[in-house]
């Protein structure tokens, strides 16, 4: 069974910095792409950003939003993935889930698609 | 930026009830369209996938179709534990990945 189990949300103030973590098991997570996204209160869901897997050289994307700010990283031999949250803002106020990724190839080309959701840390941005 | 539209923003419907949600995306997109289900205070669970591929172990009550930028997601007799919120998300062109506003499905 696909277990994704965050941790390392809390209270920080404007301007502070948050690492989350996501620890994964049930599956081979050095084979997936994996993700971040969160969810405001009461809205809808927002990609955060990714990171590939050792084959794709772990390269990440990011939102705009949180480009510069955010810094996502994995450590394949723990079998977990990292949220570095810099410069918080109240805005990013949210629960952050991780999700894992599985890529098909379709059609000439390689896609991306979320299969698995964790259950969620709150991060709440507060002076 | 991809943008998906969803419609209607909120629903109320009855037990039994055949019910379709539809997305609408700025561009098209083949058929990189998923749609994920969340219930209170629970995550996001995957349903579809490829617009119209059911993901394991979902009833078979719930299907999708559509391509290129318009697509719908139907719920062919609702039961209780259908209501929530759904979210389309498109997968074929990143960054960003983009999700729909989500429809709200409640109970009449």
């Amino acid at each position: 069974e696909v277990q994704l189990v965050e941790s390392g949300g809390g209270l920080v103030q404007p301007g502070g910095s948050l690492r989350l973590s996501c620890e994964a098991s049930g599956f081979t997570f050095s084979d997936h792409y994996m993700d971040w996204v969160r969810q405001a209160q009461g809205k809808g869901l927002e990609w955060v950003g990714r990171i590939r897997n050792e084959a794709n050289s772990y390269t990440t994307e990011y939102a705009a939003s949180v480009k510069g700010r955010f810094t996502i990283s994995r450590d394949d031999s723990k079998n977990s993935l990292y949220l570095q949250m810099n410069s918080l803002e109240t805005e990013d106020t949210a629960l952050y889930y991780c999700a894992r990724d599985r890529t098909k190839y379709s059609g000439g080309r390689w896609y991306v698609l979320i299969d698995d959701w964790g259950q969620g840390t709150l991060v709440t941005v507060s002076s | 930026a991809i943008q998906l539209t969803q419609s209607p923003s909120s629903l109320s419907a009855s037990v039994g009830d055949r019910v379709t949600i539809t997305c609408r995306a700025s561009q098209g997109i083949g058929s990189a369209l998923a749609w994920h289900q969340q219930k209170p205070g629970k995550p996001p669970k995957v349903l579809i996938y490829d617009a119209s591929s059911l993901q394991s172990g979902v009833p078979s009550r719930f299907s999708g179709s559509g391509s290129g930028t318009d697509f719908t997601l139907t719920i062919s007799s609702l039961q209780p534990e259908d209501f929530a919120t759904y979210y389309c998300q498109q997968f074929h062109t990143y960054p960003p990945v983009t999700f729909g506003q989500g429809t709200r499905l409640e109970i009449k």
